[in-house]
């Protein structure tokens, strides 16, 4: 099984700063990378696929980039409805896994 | 536009079995793959099991593996995943989640259906 590492657990960031959280994959999983944006309550909410394409509506301060076992997720300028838990999901071995979760939070 | 809709959570004994369902509509389901993740209280995500649109492939997490079945009914745009031998460690909200046309991830996902194995 492919294990996914993120870093931090939390990140406490202000309002108009920048948030790079990093995944780690415990062997090469190409560009099959995916993040999810997560709110208390409700499902989580695709951002990025192929490690660095943005889903359809997702804003242009959310970007990630990185291939092979080093992925980072950068959101340029934290608006209020980021703050949230973010996962990343490979996508390129059988099972699928998920990382256990970086949660953003008002600093 | 495109809903999924679980149902059939609720509390079970272990040992127990259980049965959820989940309503696809605003998309054309019988084109799609499905899948189910599942969340622990307070915790992660964990991929549970996908069936892709004409149930040829189905693949499934090793800890479920011979004790729930994904299947669907595309005539009635529903996917079912019938869980048996319920362990506490399954409790948990289990979501129905769409494959994209990239195949394997997760573009849209229902609201949830709450699963407790408890004595």
């Amino acid at each position: 099984e492919t294990v996914m590492t993120q870093s931090p657990a939390t990140l406490s960031v202000s309002p108009g700063e920048r948030a790079t959280l990093s995944c780690r994959a415990s062997q090469s999983v190409n560009s099959n990378l995916a993040w999810y944006q997560q709110k208390p309550g409700q499902a989580p909410r695709l951002l990025i696929y192929e490690a660095s394409t943005r889903a359809t509506g997702v804003p242009a301060r959310f970007s990630g980039s990185g291939s092979g076992t080093e992925f980072t997720l950068t959101i340029s300028s934290l608006q209020s409805e980021d703050f949230a838990v973010y996962f990343c999901q490979q996508y390129n071995n059988w099972p699928l896994t998920f990382g256990g979760g970086t949660k953003v939070e008002i600093k | 536009q495109v809903q999924l809709v679980e149902s059939g959570g609720g509390v079970v004994q272990p040992g127990g079995f259980l049965r959820l369902s989940c309503a696809a509509s605003g998309f054309t389901f019988s084109s799609y793959g499905i899948h189910w993740v599942r969340q622990a209280p307070g915790k992660g995500l964990e991929w549970v099991a996908f069936t892709d649109y004409g149930e040829r492939n189905k693949y499934y997490t090793d800890s479920v593996q011979g004790r729930f079945t994904i299947s669907r009914d595309n005539s009635k745009n529903m996917l079912y995943l019938q869980m048996n031998s319920l362990r506490a460690e399954d409790t948990a909200v289990y979501y129905c989640a769409k494959d994209t046309v990239t195949m394997f991830t997760f573009d849209y996902w229902g609201q949830g259906t709450l699963v407790t194995v408890s004595s």
